[in-house]
């Protein structure tokens, strides 16, 4: 069964330091996204992607953080300069491209800032 | 703002019984809804999902109602099993186009089935 994968399942950076996570979408997905997951809260969007670029971003989504897909296949999250409150588990999604289709989500990047 | 809003926040039921699980929300007007499962510390996996069209979608002893009036969605466990011990998120896709969709989440109802 087709799956999203991310890497690493987890990371621990020093607060100021730049980090990147890694998805592998479903290989004939279309529409791709971030989210995150603070601990005990819930799941919360960061950015949709479609089409080599962003289709919309929430409010948590600033300058410290880009995507980009540089080679078809691979789409990843920067942090330029991480924040003790990035810690959070991020999780990527991809979807086929028709509507009412199911969001495949991957197993999640544990990100602990400190 | 786009709200769904879950309940009870906890619940421990005794293996082989069964539950349900409620979620309202405001999105409106919306596209989807879906249940999805999260064990701890992994990613949500889909259970099931639902337009606004559809009142009833089963998967398994999984049995999703949704009322598009009232805006509610019920989640049905039967039988529950040790391994239904997780937390089960409503989600909500409002309308847009194409795969332009952003979801709201709800915060999940953590299950905890005991022997």
């Amino acid at each position: 069964e087709p799956e999203v994968t991310q890497t690493p399942s987890h990371q621990v950076t020093q607060m100021g330091q730049e980090v990147i996570l890694r998805c592998v979408p479903i290989s004939n997905h279309l529409y791709f996204y971030w989210y995150r997951q603070i601990l005990g809260q819930k799941v919360e969007f960061l950015v949709s992607f479609y089409n080599n670029e962003i289709s919309e971003k929430s409010e948590i989504f600033d300058d410290q953080f880009s995507v980009e897909r540089p080679d078809g296949s691979n789409f990843t999250l920067k942090i330029r300069s991480t924040k003790l409150e990035d810690s959070a588990m991020y999780f990527c999604a991809s979807l086929p491209g028709q509507l009412n289709t199911e969001a495949f989500f991957g197993q999640g990047t544990r990100l602990t800032v400190v | 703002k786009n709200q769904v809003e879950q309940s009870p926040q906890s619940l421990i039921i005794l293996e082989g019984k069964n539950c349900t699980l409620q979620c309202n929300y405001t999105v409106s007007p919306f596209s989807n809804l879906r249940w999805y499962k999260q064990d701890t510390g992994r990613g949500p996996v889909s259970l099931t999902i639902m337009t606004f069209s559809e009142n009833t979608k089963s998967n398994g002893r999984y049995t999703a109602t949704l009322d598009a009036d009232t805006k509610q969605s019920s989640l049905h466990i039967t039988a529950s099993q040790l391994s239904d011990s997780a937390s089960y998120i409503c989600v909500v896709t409002p309308k847009g186009s194409g795969g332009y969709q952003k979801v709201t989440f709800g915060i999940g109802t953590k299950l905890q089935v005991i022997p």
